[in-house]
C-alpha cells in the first residue's frame, strides 16, 4: 500500500489567496484526520471524518477553514482567505476498525501564507 | 476534556544507555494509546500501539506500557543509538474511537 498520500507537499500563497490541500486515506480505511503543526501550538486535530461523514470538527479555527471527504478516497482542507498566521504543516491521517484503529499519516503539507 | 502531557520535553543521553519517555493523561476513559517518533521536517511514523485492554507492547528495542489506573504511560528504548534522535509523540484516542489527543512530544538526542 502507498500509505497516506498528500499534496502538494509544499504550498507557498500570498495573504487572501484561497488554499486547497489534499488527502487520500489508505485504501479500507473508514477515519480521515485532518491536523496542523505548529511550533507553538503543537499538533492540533482540524476535524475528522468516519465513513465520509464530519464528525468532529470543533477544531476547525474558524469559517475559513472547511473540510470535504466526497467519497473515501479523497478529502480536501480548503482555507479562503489564507492568511499569514495560517502557516503551518497540515497532516492528514487514516485508520481502520480492522487495524485496530491504529493511526498512519501522510508526509504533510508545509504552507507558508506571506 | 483529556489533557495528554510529556516530560521531560528534551533530552540528551549517551549512546548506549537505557532510557524511558513518560506521557500522562487525565482522562483514563481510552480506547487505545500510540506512541509515534517524528524526524525533523518529517511526517508521524507509528511506533507501538496498546488497546486499553492491554498493559504493554514491544517491538524491538521499544517496550511501550499503559497503566490507566495512574494515567500514565512509558516508552522505553534499550541500549540507544544516534539514530534514534527524534520528537518521541503520544496520543491517547478517546473511548469512542474517534478522536486522538496529542501530546506536545519529547525531542531525544542521542550523543554518538
Amino acid at each position: 500500500d502507498a500509505g497516506v498520500i498528500q499534496s502538494p507537499r509544499h504550498e507557498v500563497t500570498e495573504m487572501g489567496q484561497e488554499v486547497t490541500l489534499r488527502c487520500k486515506p489508505i485504501s479500507g480505511h473508514d477515519y480521515l484526520f485532518w491536523y496542523r503543526q505548529t511550533m507553538m501550538r503543537g499538533l492540533e486535530l482540524l476535524i475528522y471524518f468516519n465513513n465520509n461523514v464530519p464528525i468532529d470538527d470543533s477544531g476547525m479555527p474558524e469559517d475559513r477553514f472547511s473540510a470535504k471527504m466526497p467519497n473515501a478516497s479523497f478529502s480536501t482542507l480548503k482555507i479562503q482567505p489564507s492568511e499569514p498566521r495560517d502557516s503551518a504543516v497540515y497532516f492528514c491521517a487514516s485508520s481502520s476498525m480492522w487495524r485496530v484503529y491504529e493511526q498512519y499519516f501522510g508526509p504533510g503539507t508545509r504552507l507558508t501564507v506571506t | 476534556k483529556q489533557e495528554v502531557t510529556q516530560i521531560p520535553a528534551a533530552l540528551s543521553v549517551p549512546e548506549g544507555e537505557n532510557l524511558v519517555l513518560n506521557c500522562s493523561f487525565t482522562d483514563s476513559a481510552i480506547y487505545n494509546l500510540q506512541w509515534f517518533r517524528q524526524d525533523p521536517g518529517k511526517g508521524l511514523t507509528s511506533l507501538l500501539l496498546i488497546q486499553s485492554s492491554q498493559r504493554e507492547q514491544t517491538s524491538g528495542r521499544l517496550n511501550a506500557s499503559l497503566d490507566k489506573s495512574s494515567g500514565r504511560s512509558t516508552l522505553y528504548i534499550a541500549a540507544s543509538q544516534p539514530g534514534d534522535s527524534a520528537t518521541y509523540l503520544c496520543a491517547m484516542r478517546d473511548a469512542n474511537a474517534g478522536k486522538s489527543t496529542f501530546g506536545d512530544g519529547t525531542t531525544l538526542t542521542v550523543k554518538p
